[in-house]
């Protein structure tokens, strides 16, 4: 089954220091998506992301957050200057062709802030 | 905004049990999906509902969707150490984002 691969799977910054998540969703998708997942706790929405540009977004996706998809491959998820707070793992997923089509997660990255 | 709860949010069974979720949305759906999580992995896709009282079984587990379309359970019959993980519904309030219960997470002791 085609997978979505996100890299790194783990990434360690100081508080204030910026992170780009990577994703590389599904070839034939059109829907994007990034979660996170505190330790234990809900899969919490950020972001969708349709025809270049975000269709919704969370109170969690605030300033700090932006996402791009550069080259119609990858599908980035950046945090300017990262808090204690945002430490979690940030699963990306992709859909097919339409809002209600099941997601594809990937494995998630760990992001841990110091 | 939209909210769904699941319970219970803990479920521990002997392996040959059986077990149920239960997830309740504050609105109303348009469609609900089923996640799995294994412990340190990411959530697998297990099945959508979209009909008022639809009913789908996959082998040992059965997904009802309620009569009003704000209530889902899913009932795993004879369990196995296989089906260990947390179980998240995911609910479609008719906009463009699913909204993730909090889970159950089930234990099977052998």
């Amino acid at each position: 089954e085609p997978e979505v691969t996100q890299t790194p799977s783990h990434q360690v910054t100081q508080m204030g220091q910026e992170v780009i998540l990577r994703c590389v969703p599904i070839s034939n998708h059109l829907y994007f998506y990034w979660y996170r997942q505190i330790l234990g706790q809900k899969v919490e929405f950020l972001v969708s992301f349709y025809n270049n540009e975000i269709s919704e977004k969370s109170e969690i996706f605030d300033d700090q957050f932006s996402v791009e998809r550069p080259d119609g491959s990858n599908f980035t998820l950046k945090i300017r200057s990262t808090k204690l707070e945002d430490s979690a793992m940030y699963f990306c997923a992709s859909a097919g062709t339409s809002w209600a089509e099941k997601l594809f997660f990937g494995s998630g990255t760990q992001l841990s802030v110091l | 905004g939209q909210q769904v709860m699941q319970i219970p949010q803990y479920q521990h069974v002997q392996e040959g049990e059986d077990f149920t979720t239960y997830c309740n949305s504050s609105t109303t759906l348009s469609n609900i999906q089923w996640y799995k999580q294994r412990p340190g992995g990411h959530p697998v896709f297990l099945i959508q509902l979209v009909k008022s009282g639809e009913v789908k079984k996959q082998k040992r587990l059965t997904f009802q969707f309620g009569e009003a379309k704000k209530n889902s359970s899913l009932h795993i019959t004879a369990t196995q150490t296989t089906d260990v993980g947390t179980y998240f519904c995911a609910g479609l309030n008719y906009g463009q984002n699913f909204v993730f219960g909090p889970g159950t997470r089930l234990s099977v002791l052998p």
